[in-house]
């Protein structure tokens, strides 16, 4: 069954530093998605992405954060400079072209800012 | 403003039915996901409302009331396996975000 696949699975950064957390998304499907989950809290959306653009993003996607489809089948999150509060698990997930509701997620990156 | 409301943590034992609430309150809506965590794992899709009703699979059955904002998930003959958190999801009208609750942790216990 084909599934969503995110690297590295556990990422440990500096304070200021940037990182780019990577995806690759089920084949044939269009639309993409990172969420996050700081530890003990909720799942939060942070970005959509369809057709190379950005289709909605959420307050906590500020100017920090930049999502890329560097070719046909990555999907990437740059956090610029990141802060202690960016620690948190980072979901990627992804929606076929006729199902754009019913979204995979992928098995998260654990960032860890120290 | 976007609001999703459900339990925090529930118990059961094996074999028993659980039902867990969730009402939710958003600016647009196109739909409702309900999704299980374990814990450190990626969510896992479990079930989607958009109309009214019950929708069936399995040991799990989903039902969405549109006009009262709420839907509840149904879990019959519970096994160990199912304790997990049960995430609530509303689909922004666009379909272009999922706005979760804060999840209801099910223990089961033998």
């Amino acid at each position: 069954e084909p599934e969503v696949t995110q690297t590295p699975s556990h990422q440990v950064t500096q304070m200021g530093q940037e990182v780019i957390l990577r995806c690759v998304p089920i084949s044939n499907h269009l639309y993409f998605y990172w969420y996050r989950q700081i530890l003990g809290q909720k799942v939060e959306f942070l970005v959509s992405f369809y057709n190379n653009e950005i289709s909605e993003k959420s307050e906590i996607f500020d100017d920090q954060f930049s999502v890329e489809r560097p070719d046909g089948s990555n999907f990437t999150l740059k956090i610029r400079s990141t802060k202690l509060e960016d620690s948190a698990m980072y979901f990627c997930a992804s929606s076929a072209p006729d199902r754009t509701d019913e979204q995979f997620f992928g098995p998260g990156t654990r960032l860890t800012v120290l | 403003g976007q609001n999703i409301d459900q339990p925090t943590e529930m118990t059961a034992t094996e074999g028993a039915i659980v039902q867990i609430n969730c009402t939710y309150q958003t600016s647009g809506f196109n739909g409702l996901f309900w999704y299980q965590q374990h814990a450190g794992e990626a969510p896992t899709f479990l079930s989607y409302n958009v109309l009214d009703g019950l929708e069936e699979k399995g040991r799990f059955s989903s039902f969405l009331s549109r006009s009262k904002g709420y839907s509840y998930l149904l879990l019959k003959e519970l096994q160990m396996k199912d304790s997990a958190s049960y995430l609530c999801a509303a689909v922004n009208q666009a379909g272009t975000a999922l706005i979760f609750g804060k999840g209801t942790t099910l223990s089961v216990s033998s």
